[in-house]
């Protein structure tokens, strides 16, 4: 079974600048969530999507982070305009169903510098 | 709100040694509560879990106790390997709300 995939794995960019992550979920996984990893601290979330539908943003910095899920299936994280403390690691994970119990899968991340 | 707090780390073992990495947690309700490793390199993986007070979760020779009385989650292994070297994140989840997790603990085992 293919695991959760991420894209790009490593991404430097500028304050300022914007950029964007994608997530491709475990087939048939309705549910995704984008976590934020700062280094030496816990996954945060971000976003939380059932299907293609927002459940839970309650935590992303809209002014300039934004995620779409279109279709259900793939989705974007983007962040525009970059700052200096948005570096991190940004994980998507899926799980089958709206229940976490049933075990949320992660991908390997996509580490973020941002200078 | 709900949290969970780890021992900090880094730990650092012995071959064979007996590990434990304390977690304690607080939250509304009942939740489940799970242990995620993270192997160099790699995502999180889930390493075992408890769903219920008094559950007892086990994995690879891991094992947590859901301790309700001590909002506790501790887990143990009696012989560590050079393999289980990680970075090791204790996390709950109540009410089907996403998990919530802990900073962290890393551990290296040493030959």
């Amino acid at each position: 079974e293919a695991g959760v995939a991420q894209s790009p794995r490593y991404k430097i960019i500028e304050k300022r600048q914007s950029v964007a992550f994608w997530c491709n979920p475990i087939s048939g996984h309705a549910t995704l969530y984008w976590y934020q990893q700062i280094l030496g601290q816990g996954p945060k979330l971000l976003i939380q999507f059932q299907n293609n539908g927002v459940v839970d943003d309650s935590q992303l910095p809209k002014d300039r982070f934004s995620a779409e899920r279109l279709k259900g299936v793939d989705s974007t994280l983007k962040i525009q305009p970059a700052k200096l403390e948005d570096s991190a690691v940004y994980l998507c994970a899926s799980s089958f169903g709206d229940r976490v119990i049933t075990e949320a899968f992660f991908g390997q991340g996509t580490r973020l510098t941002v200078v | 709100g709900n949290s969970v707090t780890q021992m900090e780390g880094p730990v650092t073992l012995s071959e064979e040694a007996f590990l434990t990495i304390n977690c304690t947690y607080t939250a509304t309700g009942y939740p489940s509560l799970f242990w995620y490793v993270q192997y160099p390199g790699e995502g999180l993986q889930l390493l075992l879990k408890a769903t219920k007070a008094d559950d007892k979760g086990s994995n690879k020779g891991f094992e947590a106790t859901y301790r309700k009385e001590t909002t506790s989650f501790h887990l143990e292994k009696g012989s560590v390997q050079v393999s289980d070297s990680a970075v090791y994140f204790c996390a709950l989840s109540a009410g089907n709300t996403p998990l919530v997790f802990g900073k962290g603990t890393r551990l290296s085992v040493i030959a």
